[in-house]
């Protein structure tokens, strides 16, 4: 195991609504990424958080949100919910920013939009 | 586009024999690939890395070997055993802050 907590385990919203999903860092982490992992597909990169600033972003539209805080742990949160935001979010955490760095996954959040 | 493919989406093998997944990638700019291990319901889990400055890189019962020739990546994993089953990810850094670039993935069956 990383060490790298997220909750919920699994999420249903509908259409339209807001969600928050969380990730607590490996001790001595503090860089947070954060992926969207559809069916059958690898992970595509969404944003990283670095000293409790966005430090990256994908292509992925302004809905998509987070916020890292002092401790490192991280949210992000997906407003006005579409059915294609079904997926696996994945959040990893790696000792300093930038994408060099080996990145640590936690278990996922299964989140299904109805 | 990505610039991370895998050439097989499945891969079978039997158990105890020696397993090779293959990946390519199209930036010759790349300096630092990773593999990662998919279980079913569970998130990436780190296998081993290798940087450009490097050809060959073991590690316990893996071996990551790095062509950069003709921009290719490959995974082998020694006397599979049936935890091994699994979906298997190349996956580069985007430049930057980017974040990681991954593939689609090679799943592993093993079988008995």
């Amino acid at each position: 195991e990383t060490g790298v907590t997220q909750s919920p385990t699994h999420l249903i919203k509908t259409r339209g609504q807001q969600v928050t999903l969380r990730c607590s860092s490996q001790s001595g982490h503090n860089t947070v990424s954060w992926y969207q992992q559809a069916l059958g597909q690898g992970p595509q990169f969404i944003f990283q958080y670095y000293r409790e600033e966005e430090n990256g972003r994908g292509n992925f539209p302004p809905r998509f949100s987070g916020l890292q805080f002092p401790n490192y742990s991280s949210e992000l949160n997906v407003n006005a919910l579409e059915l294609d935001d079904s997926a696996l979010y994945l959040c990893a955490s790696s000792l300093v920013g930038g994408s060099g760095e080996t990145q640590y996954f936690g278990p996922g959040t299964r989140l299904l939009v109805l | 586009g990505e610039s991370v493919g895998l050439h097989l989406p499945t891969l079978s093998v039997q158990e105890g024999d020696n397993s090779i997944i293959n990946c390519a990638y199209s930036n010759s700019a790349s300096d630092y690939f990773i593999w990662y291990k998919q279980e079913s319901g569970k998130g990436p889990q780190f296998i081993i890395d290798i940087r450009s400055n490097m050809d060959k890189r073991q590690g316990q019962r893996v071996t990551v070997l790095l062509n950069k020739t003709v921009k290719h990546l490959s995974l082998q994993i020694a006397a599979t055993q049936p935890g091994d089953s699994a979906v298997y990810f190349c996956a580069e850094p985007g430049g930057g802050a980017d974040g990681l670039t991954f593939g689609k993935g090679t799943h592993l069956i093993i079988q008995p």
